[in-house]
């Protein structure tokens, strides 16, 4: 119940193309879903992020789709680059006095230019 | 650079040694978490200090132990290693208990064990 299930593993995209990366989970108790972004030899930097009392949340070019009825978000990468390049992982974590972070499997994303 | 620091960058070791990796965690903040990420597991938590306390456990192996120090730096101790234990090790940090504002993570440590 605590798994985050991430699609696809990997995507290659058109500079310029939408990136649409999606994550499911079953844990209802989930209550914070942030997306990190990781490049080789460094470590995952936080994203964006949304809490389930909104549906969607846009940072530039990044919005976070969110479906609390089915369970369901999303990480949409509008005209992607090829800096975008890199592996995208989706997380959720609980309330408590130790939120650690459920990830996803993570997405590798190639922007070809 | 995050601000969360971690020696060493790289370690390679052979089987059934014992090795220390060492964090610093970004000023100001007070949680500390250990996560490994290999190609087979992903990203897992290991195990969460707040301000020199245990407060969380994750899949953290009984040959695996942390600790927190008095100037918030953490130490994960990883022993008797076997192949499987290669992984790149993360640690991150966050001002309060929770991941409420997200965390920070270090570069990691690339660990080989041969």
């Amino acid at each position: 119940q605590q798994q985050v299930k991430q699609s696809p593993q990997s995507l290659i995209v058109q500079k310029g193309g939408i990136s649409i990366i999606n994550c499911a989970y079953e844990n209802t108790a989930f209550d914070y879903f942030p997306w990190y972004q990781q490049f080789p030899g460094k470590g995952p930097a936080l994203l964006i992020a949304i809490r389930p009392d909104v549906s969607e949340k846009k940072e530039g070019r990044f919005t976070i789709s969110f479906n609390k009825s089915a369970k369901q978000f999303s990480l949409h990468i509008m005209d992607s680059q090829p800096g975008d390049s890199a592996t995208y992982f989706c997380a959720a974590t609980t309330s408590g006095s130790a939120r650690q972070l459920t990830f996803g499997s993570g997405t590798q994303l190639t922007v070809l230019p | 650079d995050s601000g969360v620091t971690q020696t060493p960058k790289h370690l390679i070791t052979a089987t059934g040694q014992r090795v220390t990796l060492r964090c610093s965690p970004r000023s100001g903040d007070l949680s500390v978490y250990w996560y490994q990420q290999s190609l087979d597991q992903g990203l897992q938590f290991l195990i969460q200090y707040y301000n020199g306390e245990e407060r969380a456990k994750g899949n953290i192996l009984e040959r695996f132990s942390a600790q927190q120090f008095p100037d918030l730096h953490s130490e994960l101790n990883l022993s008797s290693l076997e192949l499987g234990d290669s992984a790149l090790y993360f640690c991150a940090s966050s001002v309060d208990l929770g991941a409420g504002y997200g965390y920070t993570f270090g570069s990691g440590t690339r660990l080989t064990v041969v």
